[in-house]
């Protein structure tokens, strides 16, 4: 199972945009990538998905490189709303159904 | 309205008790999950299933019992073994396609009395 890293802090401006980055060297061939929102005493939200290259939608964009070794969340100009812990998941729905989140990056928008 | 729920909200245990954490889900999926969080970390698996009445232990299993006798059940027990059960338990489920995502329940917040 893919072991992922992620920075544990950032902070950003209110309207700027953020780039969340996450490392996952062992990433395998079926694997896709993740990523949830929690906000504090609730369950984690889906953000987006994606395999490989660009994925886009209406919240966020997903970019990942061609050795899909790692991947980058980016959350287009934030707000304070924002504010919460972002965690990368790597896995198959497959044969390597036991998803493990990571410690996750706890974003703080300031105003 | 379909999703997954879990009670109670709260829940509080005396010491040497075993406390059972309810999850149910209406979605059909076939995976379920239960995760701990503790204040200010990530997520740790607990116990998973993929099948009714099959389960597997994740990293943290020690002190904790699942059963899984209908899919759209899951229910955890924290048993008097597990010293230090105080921590948020979240359920989730999924389907078992590709690319498939989790969906999380509320949410139980354990307290011990």
């Amino acid at each position: 199972l893919a072991k992922t890293t992620q920075p544990i802090s950032m902070d950003s401006y209110e309207g700027q945009e953020v780039n969340i980055t996450c490392s996952h060297n062992n990433i395998a061939t079926n694997d896709y990538i993740t990523w949830y929102q929690q906000f504090p005493s609730q369950g984690p939200r889906f953000i987006i998905q994606g395999y490989k290259t660009k994925v886009t939608n209406e919240v966020a964009s997903l970019f990942i490189p061609a050795d899909r070794k790692s991947s980058t969340l980016s959350l287009p100009r934030v707000s304070l709303s924002d504010t919460a812990v972002y965690y990368c998941l790597v896995g198959s729905g497959y044969n390597n159904n036991d998803m493990r989140f990571g410690a996750g990056t706890r974003l703080t928008v300031k105003p | 309205d379909g999703g997954i729920t879990q009670s109670p909200k709260y829940l509080f245990r005396k010491e040497g008790q075993n406390v059972t954490l309810s999850c149910e889900q209406n979605l059909n999926h076939d995976a379920m999950y239960w995760y701990r969080q503790d204040p200010g970390q990530g997520l740790r698996l607990i116990y998973y299933s993929q099948i009714v009445n099959d389960f597997q232990k994740g990293d943290i299993a020690e002190g904790y019992s699942v059963s899984r006798e209908k899919k759209e059940s899951f229910p955890l027990t924290v048993t008097s073994a597990q010293k230090n059960p105080t921590a948020f338990y979240l359920c989730a489920s999924m389907g078992l396609a590709y690319q498939e995502t989790q969906y999380f329940g509320p949410g139980t917040r354990l307290l011990v009395l």
